[in-house]
């Protein structure tokens, strides 16, 4: 099976600019989430889709969007980039098959993380 | 607010000796946690997870330890070899929410 895969690996970008990524799941995985993670800062949530909705949300800014295909295929879009935009971003999908309050957390929930995308901000 | 918190940026241990990894949380809502390791210019990988309804979880040489009454996980590896050199991140759920991550431990395995 197939794992998270991110397009494109690597990418620099001028600050102003604005950036899309992608990040294909797991086949059969409904939910992808987004991180950023830079030096010192772990692992910074920044959205989940699950069934094209987003639900849930960190704290970054509107700058920071996303969106989710009905294939499960999301993409992450950055507009006005600034130099401290410059992170690893990575996308993690999982099966999560009893979302959300419901059901609690479950093995479902288990999230497979994707190379990454390095975005460096010149 | 920090809700999951590694305390320790980084660990060194002698190769075939038992490496420990922790963990703290602060809300006791979580249900479910996972650790994951990380390589350089890589995802992190899945390694091991618990429910909070266990205390422990095992699988090869690697055992997580819950201990819900001390908002406390602990990761043992052993016997370490030199590739489990790595960043190790702990990662807490409620309800199938959103996963908190702490900021990583690196550990080193000296042959």
């Amino acid at each position: 099976k197939a794992g998270v895969t991110q397009t494109p690996r690597y990418l620099i970008k001028t600050r102003g600019q604005q950036v899309t990524l992608s990040c294909s799941p797991i086949s059969g995985h409904r939910s992808v989430s987004w991180y950023q993670q830079t030096p010192g800062q772990g692992l910074q949530f920044l959205f989940e889709y699950f069934s094209e909705t987003q639900r849930n949300k960190g704290n970054f800014p509107g700058r920071f969007s996303g969106r989710q295909f009905s294939n499960s295929r999301s993409e992450m879009n950055v507009s006005t980039l600034e130099l401290g935009d410059s992170a690893l971003y990575l996308c993690a999908s999982s099966l999560s098959l009893l979302p959300g309050l419901a059901g609690g957390t479950s093995w479902t929930d288990t999230q497979y993380f994707g190379p990454g995308t390095r975005l460096t901000v010149l | 607010d920090q809700q999951v918190k590694q305390n320790s940026p980084s660990l060194s241990v002698q190769e075939g000796r038992i490496s420990i990894l922790n963990c703290d949380y602060t809300n006791s809502m979580f249900d479910y946690f996972l650790w994951y390791k990380k390589y350089p210019a890589e995802g992190p990988t899945f390694l091991i997870s618990i429910s909070s309804i266990k205390d422990k979880n095992e699988d090869g040489r690697f055992t997580v330890f819950l201990n819900k009454s001390a908002k406390h996980l602990s990761l043992h590896i052993v016997p370490s070899q030199p590739g489990d050199s790595a960043v190790y991140f702990c990662a807490a759920s409620a309800f199938g929410n959103q996963f908190y991550f702490g900021t990583g431990t690196s550990l080193t395995v000296i042959p």
